[in-house]
């Protein structure tokens, strides 16, 4: 079936270094996709989200892109700090589907002092 | 403003208990979703409300649970004769329109 899915389970980097999260979705009609950021004990915090217009979008630190030929989503922190240690999650939204989101399982990334 | 809250934040209940999950949404957001994340997963769709059509309980695992909501305010997610395998983390989330989803800090349930 459709499903999206995430490359590595986890992610250790160095403090200052960049950050670069990947995901996989499988279903072609998908046309919004949103990065979420969960610590532990907490809910989804969302981060950015991109609509399947668009190739690229920036934010604070952060910056989404989206290769539809192949469908690879990736999510990129630069100058990666302690307080990004947490999983990260894509989700995509199906085109008339209520915008029930189908989330990945979620990568840890752990920065490095 | 405020964002999503949900209550309790911790809900330890016998197996065969019934138990009752609140969520408010954040004020003016018209959609309204429960998801349900078990422990080192991602998040599993439950149910959704949109304004005043007919919610889509597609994601309901069983007769067992069902969903209320209060036009576009406070929702409450009902489980009966709960059993272990309910046991996990129950999120909220609101949507304004054509925006992303905001998640509340979810309610852990311990089914034992």
């Amino acid at each position: 079936g459709e499903s999206v899915g995430l490359h590595l389970p986890t992610l250790s980097v160095q403090e200052g270094d960049n950050s670069i999260i990947n995901c996989a979705y499988s279903n072609s009609a998908s046309d919004y996709f949103i990065w979420y950021k969960q610590e532990s004990g907490k809910g989804p915090q969302f981060i950015i989200d991109i609509r399947s217009n668009m190739d690229k979008r920036q934010g604070q630190r952060v910056t989404v892109l989206l290769n539809k030929t192949v469908k690879h989503l990736s999510l990129q922190i630069a100058a990666t700090q302690p307080g990004d240690s947490a999983v990260y999650f894509c989700a995509e939204n199906i085109a008339g589907a209520n915008s029930k989101l189908t989330f990945g399982k979620g990568i840890t990334l752990s920065v490095r002092p | 403003g405020a964002g999503v809250s949900q209550s309790p934040s911790n809900k330890v209940t016998e197996k065969g208990k019934d138990v009752e999950l609140r969520c408010d949404p954040i004020s003016g957001h018209t959609a309204l979703y429960w998801y349900r994340q078990s422990l080192g997963q991602g998040l599993e769709f439950l149910i959704y409300f949109q304004g005043n059509s007919a919610p889509d309980k597609s994601g309901l695992p069983s007769d067992r649970f069902s969903a209320e909501r209060t036009g576009e305010s406070v929702s409450t997610l009902t489980i009966q004769r709960t059993q272990q395998e309910d046991s996990a983390v129950y999120l909220c989330a609101s949507r304004s329109s054509g925006g992303a989803q905001y998640f509340g800090p979810g309610t852990r349930l311990l089914v034992l």
